[in-house]
This record gives C-alpha cells, structure tokens and sequence, in this order.
C-alpha cells in the first residue's frame, strides 16, 4: 500500500522567513497530493493540492512542488507570518477500481517566532 | 448542511463500554472516509465509503471496530470493548465523487474519544 513520509517533523522559523516541508511517496500510481493546515482542535484544511501531471503550482505566498520520478513532493511557504503556525500535512491519493484512498503523512509542526 | 458534522464532539468511555461516533457529510457526497488521528501523529485511514457500499476497510485495527452508511448518507462507527489505545481524535471526511482526477476530502470537526 501506499506510505507517506514527511519531514521535519518540527520546524522553527523567524517571521518573515521561508519554510520547506518535504514529503516522500512509494506508490507511483499515486496522483493527486493535497496538503493541509491544521490549527490546535481544530480540522485540517486543505490549503493547497496539486495533480500529477504539474510539475509546480502557487498561490500567493504558497507553493507545491512535484517530481513524479524520485516521487517528492514539497510545501514551500514564503514570508511566513505568526498566523502560518500549525501543523502541516501531506498526502497521496491512490485511485483503484471504484474508488480512491487518501494517505497523509505525520506532520511538521510549524512555528513562526514573530 | 455547510460542513461535515460529527458527533459527539468529545466521548469518555470506560473501558470496556461500546460506542459509537456519528457523521453526516456534506450533502450530496458520494465518497465517505472515516480516519483515527492520535495525539501529535497524521489522520490514519480506517475504512471508505462509496455511498452505502463500504469498499475498503483495510485500516480498521480490530474486529471490534465496526462501521456503516446503511443509506449512503450518514455514517456511523462503532467500537465494542473500548481498550485504552483507541483514545483518538475520530476524523469523518467527505468528497463528492469517486472520480479519477483527484478530489478534495473535507474534514469534521472529529470526535475525541478518551477511554480510561
């Protein structure tokens, strides 16, 4: 099946910085990769996702990046701001017959020092 | 409704003692995932649904975990004989097809069950 890694798992940035969350994949047939945000007790929230047949995707201060051959995927979130504080989750999605399964990753906690 | 809606929000049971965690998607959602998240760890997948058809329940970690959708909408998962290691965040996510070109899982609020 389909197993996501993610590091950091912690990471520290000044206000203002840029933060880069890597994420590894092992089932090519994998496709589609979402990421979330989520705050303390709170839902994760999708923030941005992007399809196997991009290779980048941006929207405004965020970006993902895809390289289907090594299979990695990363978050890159540039001029970080306190509010940016959460944890961080990437994910695959495998499609099969009838249906598809999401697998996400353990998290990187995200801490923006203002 | 606007979201998907979990309940109950926060469960204590004692250990031993069966419950059960309900979850109403968004309307209209075909596809219904139920995942546990432990404390500081990602959501891990337990079982899928495809309206009332439960395709895959792979990820669900004992015989005592049970889980339907009877009507293909609303869903229920049941725990018999709660152990202390299923204190968990429930995670109910919902998506509006099975389709083939990626789709967007929306999540509740959970249900935080703590067995002591």
């Amino acid at each position: 099946g389909e197993n996501v890694e993610q590091h950091p798992s912690t990471l520290s940035v000044q206000e203002g910085d840029s933060a880069v969350i890597k994420c590894t994949y092992s089932d090519s047939a994998s496709n589609y990769f979402p990421w979330y945000k989520q705050e303390l007790g709170k839902r994760p929230q999708l923030i941005i996702d992007i399809r196997s047949n991009v290779g980048e995707k941006k929207d405004q201060r965020i970006a993902v990046t895809l390289n289907k051959t090594a299979k990695h995927f990363s978050l890159h979130i540039t001029e970080t701001q306190p509010e940016d504080s959460a944890v961080y989750f990437c994910a695959a999605t495998l499609f099969y017959t009838g249906g598809f399964k999401t697998i996400f990753g353990a998290g990187t906690r995200l801490f923006v020092k203002a | 409704g606007a979201g998907v809606s979990q309940s109950p929000r926060y469960k204590v049971a004692k250990r031993g003692q069966d419950v059960a965690l309900r979850c109403d998607p968004i309307s209209g959602h075909v596809s219904l995932f139920w995942y546990q998240q432990a404390l500081g760890q990602g959501p891990e997948f337990l079982t899928y649904f495809q309206n009332e058809a439960q395709l895959d329940k792979s990820g669900l970690p004992s015989d005592r975990f049970f889980a339907e959708r009877p009507e293909g909408s609303v869903s229920t998962l049941k725990i018999q004989r709660t152990q202390q290691e299923d204190s968990a965040v429930y995670l109910c996510a919902s998506s509006p097809s099975p389709g083939r070109s990626g789709n967007t899982i929306y999540f509740g609020e959970g249900s935080w069950l703590t067995v002591v």
